[in-house]
């Protein structure tokens, strides 16, 4: 069964203080591994798309990096507007051409200043 | 783009009433997903649409739910009776074909 586990659930962290959020995943077959970020009271946002392993990708203060079994959302500096809950998905190889993305439960990431 | 677009924000109904939550997605997008959110459970995908056709709707609970895909520029969501335990958040994302998805701001929906 394709599963997505997040950790941590929660994360605290002071202004300035870099650490990295994991998205560990069972897949049959890997098409992409998306990152979203969620603000309370709003849908979920698109950071980024990896497909293969090695893959980076950057955005601000924010780099998704992409292994066969993980990946890592690493947050340099961060800010308190970096505050939000962050999503990871996979997308499945598709079946009959379904564009499926399976969610993990997210890590709820608070910046202090 | 005003982005994907959901009526209404907020829904307060009385167990066993109808409820409709509606939504208009990205204009050119041909991929359409209704999503549930709740503290428990998280986000999980209802049903998927594909060119106006239901693809796979093994998400949707129970028969109490039912989705429609009228035309490219249109989707609802239908429980009927609603019931306490739907309570929650409901999205509507689209998508092109295995593109990332883009969400709309959600209905809350709750009943009592």
């Amino acid at each position: 069964e394709d599963q997505v586990t997040q950790s941590p659930e929660a994360l605290r962290l002071q202004e300035g203080e870099s650490s990295s959020l994991n998205c560990s995943y069972t897949v049959s077959g890997l098409r992409g591994l998306f990152w979203y970020r969620q603000d309370p009271g709003k849908g979920p946002e698109f950071l980024f798309t990896l497909y293969s392993a090695g893959e980076e990708k950057e955005k601000e203060r924010l780099k998704a990096t992409l292994t066969k079994k993980e990946s890592f959302l690493h947050i340099t500096a961060p800010k308190p507007e970096d505050s939000a809950t962050y999503l990871c998905a996979v997308q499945p190889f598709p079946s009959g051409g379904y564009n499926k993305l399976i969610f993990g439960a997210g890590t709820r990431l608070a910046v202090h200043p | 783009d005003a982005g994907v677009i959901q009526s209404p924000r907020h829904e307060v109904t009385e167990m066993g009433q109808e409820v409709t939550l509606r939504c208009k997605p990205i204009s050119g997008h041909n991929s359409l997903f209704w999503y549930r959110q709740t503290m428990m459970r998280g986000l999980e995908l209802l049903i998927y649409f594909n060119n106006n056709v239901p693809i796979d709707d093994s998400g949707m609970p129970e028969d109490r739910f039912s989705a429609k895909m009228p035309n490219a520029s249109f989707s609802t969501l239908k429980i009927q009776p609603s019931e306490p335990r739907d309570s929650a958040v409901y999205f509507c994302a689209s998508s092109f074909p295995f593109d990332e998805q883009f969400f709309g701001p959600g209905t809350r929906l709750t009943v009592l």
